[in-house]
């Protein structure tokens, strides 16, 4: 059961170039996030989804976009890179049954990426 | 902004038994206590949740206090594989289920 699956693991850009990071949930989940993770500090929520093609801003949403065209998949866009986004990125998914609402966030291994 | 305060870091013998504190003290009725830790940069682990009762599970056990302005986490046999940063984040669960992270505690298991 492979869970939370990002991809790449690892990637370095050049300031201006664009890329996508794909994250992947083999659990049926309705929900999924992207968080961003810089040195030191906790996680950062960027954005959300709630289910297939509905997405929402977190808390530093600027600079990236999503889109979840497919209810497994969460891909988080970086149209022009910039050095502030080097960082580390985490995908989770989560469910959210009604006779228990309360359901854990199940995260992925993270993304390393730098931006030069 | 994080909700919670939690020490920025604590020292824990192998094999004893680790407590990490956490203060909400503007928690509201319908807010639950989640912890999570992360080991090593990897991708943040569920440990357990509870809203006013205490809850144990395989992982730890969750105490809460009555007015539930504090919560303390017990990992009852630490082990060296324990050593971890561990997040207290209150949360009321509603519209997409988000959590927002504070920078938590970094939990050292000594040998």
């Amino acid at each position: 059961n492979a869970g939370v699956t990002q991809t790449p693991k690892f990637r370095v850009l050049k300031t201006g170039q664009s890329m996508t990071l794909l994250c992947a949930q083999d659990m049926n989940h309705e929900y999924m996030y992207w968080y961003r993770q810089d040195p030191g500090m906790g996680l950062r929520l960027i954005h959300y989804s709630v289910g297939e093609g509905t997405t929402a801003k977190g808390e530093v949403p600027d600079g990236y976009n999503v889109s979840r065209l497919k209810k497994q998949n969460f891909l988080l866009g970086l149209e022009s890179a910039a050095p502030s986004q080097t960082s580390v990125y985490f995908c989770a998914s989560s469910s959210t049954l009604r006779a228990y609402r309360h359901q854990p966030q199940h995260f992925g291994d993270g993304t390393r990426l730098s931006i030069l | 902004d994080a909700k919670t305060t939690q020490p920025t870091s604590m020292d824990c013998a192998e094999g004893r038994a680790a407590n990490l504190p956490c203060n909400h003290s503007t928690i509201s009725g319908n807010e639950y206590v989640y912890w999570y830790r992360q080991i090593h940069s990897q991708g943040p682990q569920y440990i357990i949740h509870g809203l006013k009762n205490n809850e144990t599970n395989e992982m730890a056990s969750l105490i809460i206090t009555e007015d539930r302005k504090s919560s303390t986490l017990i990992l009852p046999h630490a082990t060296l594989r324990d050593t971890a940063v561990y997040y207290c984040i209150t949360t009321d669960m509603e519209y997409g289920n988000k959590l927002v992270f504070g920078a938590g505690t970094i939990l050292r298991v000594k040998s």
